[in-house]
């Protein structure tokens, strides 16, 4: 079973709409969490972390994380075409997991902003 | 800022041949990593190395090897490489953190295709 699920698989909002990215981790060792997102011909770059349960807020983009769930969420509000990217939830374990970074990646949300 | 450079960017090969992937990071960073990446799988862990002359196997390390010749420098070895194979492959470095997790940086990705 994968151990960090995202939905949806793709998502098209409209330009200045809200989008709203879903993560759910499987494994109770997961601590930390992250979002990555990767445009077109390049590699995955960090959005933003979230390590407390509640929301963080950084510019246009919240994260929100409910550690008894093991939910996680990412939502952009006022989307641009440029935020039109593959988008990956990142989770690493306490302990061992975090001391190496290692890090376990969801398949991906892909998110179409159309003018 | 630092900077990850994967070569090639794009490599083509025959069905067994032995291939290698090169990464260099300039970040100064401890631990780096190879993922493959394929359409709808998200980024799946080959190899990771948390120092100079370390080795860690991933989740799919079988049919590769990697290695560390020095801290700034990273290569994968496919060791037989399979007709119809299309990946990406990304290196990325981080500083892990005791009781933390930190960002990986990410390269370009080399793109492979097996004839």
């Amino acid at each position: 079973q994968q151990k960090v699920q995202q939905s949806p698989e793709s998502l098209s909002v409209p330009e200045g709409g809200m989008a709203s990215l879903n993560c759910t981790s499987s494994d109770r060792n997961f601590q930390y969490f992250w979002w990555y997102r990767q445009h077109s011909g390049e590699g995955p770059k960090a959005l933003m972390s979230i390590f407390s349960d509640g929301d963080k807020k950084e510019g246009r983009f919240t994260a929100h994380l409910n550690k008894a769930s093991l939910h996680v969420s990412l939502h952009i509000r006022d989307s641009q075409p440029s935020d039109s990217a593959l988008y990956f939830c990142a989770a690493s374990e306490r302990g061992t997991g975090a001391n190496t970074g290692k890090l376990t990646f969801g398949h991906g949300t892909i998110l179409r902003v159309h003018p | 800022g630092g900077i990850i450079t994967q070569t090639p960017k794009f490599l083509i090969g025959q069905e067994g041949q032995k291939l290698t992937l090169k990464c260099q990071q300039n970040f100064n960073h401890d631990t780096m990593y190879w993922y493959r990446q394929d359409s709808g799988k998200g980024l799946r862990l080959i190899y990771y190395s948390i120092t100079e002359n370390d080795l860690q196997k991933g989740d799919l390390s079988e049919g590769y090897d990697a290695s560390r010749e020095k801290k700034s420098s990273f290569s994968l070895t496919v060791t037989s490489a399979q007709k119809n194979e299309m990946a990406v492959f990304l290196c990325a470095s981080s500083i892990p953190r005791l009781g933390s997790s930190y960002e990986q940086y990410f390269g370009p990705g080399t793109r492979l295709t097996v004839l």
